[in-house]
Parts: structure tokens; sequence; C-alpha cells
């Protein structure tokens, strides 16, 4: 049963740039979140998928976006970069349904330079 | 507004000892989640223990144990008998259902544990 997974691993980036980070959910769920973990820090959310809609959004610029494909698997892109984007991204899978604990992936870690 | 604070930064235990960390929460939701996670060194979060808030009932699990205390908005976590692969950063965190999934987590600051051999 494969876990959650996200791609890729490390990532450094310059000012300005925009990136994409990608994850796939956990067999069986259908449901992504985001997570930016500043070091130091507890994750704070950026945003859900569900059906392919953004459903929650939390305190994050519009430079972060994302998306979710019919497989599930979803994007998150950030645009126009700063310095204080560099973070672990986290991605979590859940199913609607169940109202269960969320998996975790193994996030990607961010370098803005 | 919800919040969860972890008090304890840093601890550090001998190898053995008993470890208890604190979480404290605020919802002024009567329903609600709180969750313990472990996230080791590899970064990946693992899910430890999960209880709602009509479920005062603390439980043990193995080495585990957790008070949750609606009287005091606490739910602490209790490791005995530290072991050295027991050394990771703990976070408490608080889920309050919205509409549609309701997954928006909030995290504490989180709790680093070093147990030393």
């Amino acid at each position: 049963d494969a876990g959650v997974t996200q791609s890729p691993t490390h990532l450094i980036k310059t000012r300005g740039q925009q990136v994409t980070l990608r994850c796939s959910p956990k067999s069986g769920h259908d449901t992504v979140s985001w997570y930016q973990q500043a070091l130091g820090q507890g994750p704070q959310f950026i945003f859900q998928y569900y059906e392919e809609e953004e459903r929650q959004r939390g305190n994050f610029p519009d430079r972060f976006s994302g998306h979710q494909f019919p497989n599930y698997s979803s994007e998150l892109n950030v645009n126009a970069l700063l310095l204080g984007d560099s973070a672990l991204y986290l991605c979590a899978s859940s199913f609607r349904g169940q109202f269960y604990e969320q998996y975790f992936g193994p996030g990607t870690r961010l370098t803005v330079t | 507004a919800q919040k969860v604070t972890q008090a304890q930064t840093e601890i550090s235990v001998v190898e053995k000892e008993d470890v208890t960390l604190d979480c404290v929460y605020e919802t002024r939701d009567t329903t609600y989640y709180l969750f313990w996670y472990k996230q080791p060194p590899s970064g990946e979060l693992v899910f430890l223990i999960r209880r709602n808030s009509f479920d005062e009932q603390n439980e043990i699990s193995g080495r585990y144990s957790w008070n949750f205390q609606k009287s005091t908005s606490s739910f602490n976590f209790t490791i005995t008998a530290s072991q050295v692969v027991d050394s990771a950063v703990y976070f408490c965190a608080l889920r309050v259902p919205q509409s549609n999934t309701g997954n928006q987590f909030y995290f504490g600051t989180g709790t680093s544990l070093t147990v030393i051999p």
C-alpha cells in the first residue's frame, strides 16, 4: 500500500522564479492538503483540494496556487519566489468520508536564494 | 480562533526516563479533534494518536500514554522508558470540522525531544 509521495525531495530556486511541487496521495485517498513548515516551526496550512477544487485556504497570498488532477494527485505552484518561501512543503492526504487523520508525505525542501 | 501551544521547545532526557510533552489548545467549537504527530529527522510526520472532544478517556499504548483534560484544555503525551529512537520533534495539532472535508489542521510549534543514551 503506497503512502503519500512527493517530488522532488529537494529544490533550489532563485528569488523571482516559479516552482511546482508534486504530491500523490495514499492509495484510496481523494483529498490533498498542503502545508508549509518553516525551520523550527509547526506546519502551516496552505490549502486543500478535493474533487479537483480548492476547498479551503489558509492565510497565504495568491502567489501560492494549486491543482488537483482526476487521479487525485496534486501540484503546488509558487510564483515570484521570496527568500521567506524557503521551507519544507508537506503534502497530506485523507479520505473525505472518514474524517480521520491525515497521512503526510516526506516533504519537499525548497531553498530560495 | 484556533490555537495550539507547546510551551516546551526542547527537552532532553536520559534513556529509560519518562518524559511528558505538554499541549494546550484553544477553540470555541464544541466538536474538535486533537492529534499528536512525531517528526523524525527524515521530515515525514508520523501519526501517533487522535482524540475527539467527546472522548476524554485516556489511553495507554505500549510506552505511550495520553492525558486529555477538557477542563484545562490540555492534551499531554507521555513516553515511558524513553529510547534513543524516540528522539524527534513532536507536534500537537487541533482539527475543527469545517464544511466539506474539514481537514484543516492547526499545529503547535513542536517540542524537540532528545533521548541521550
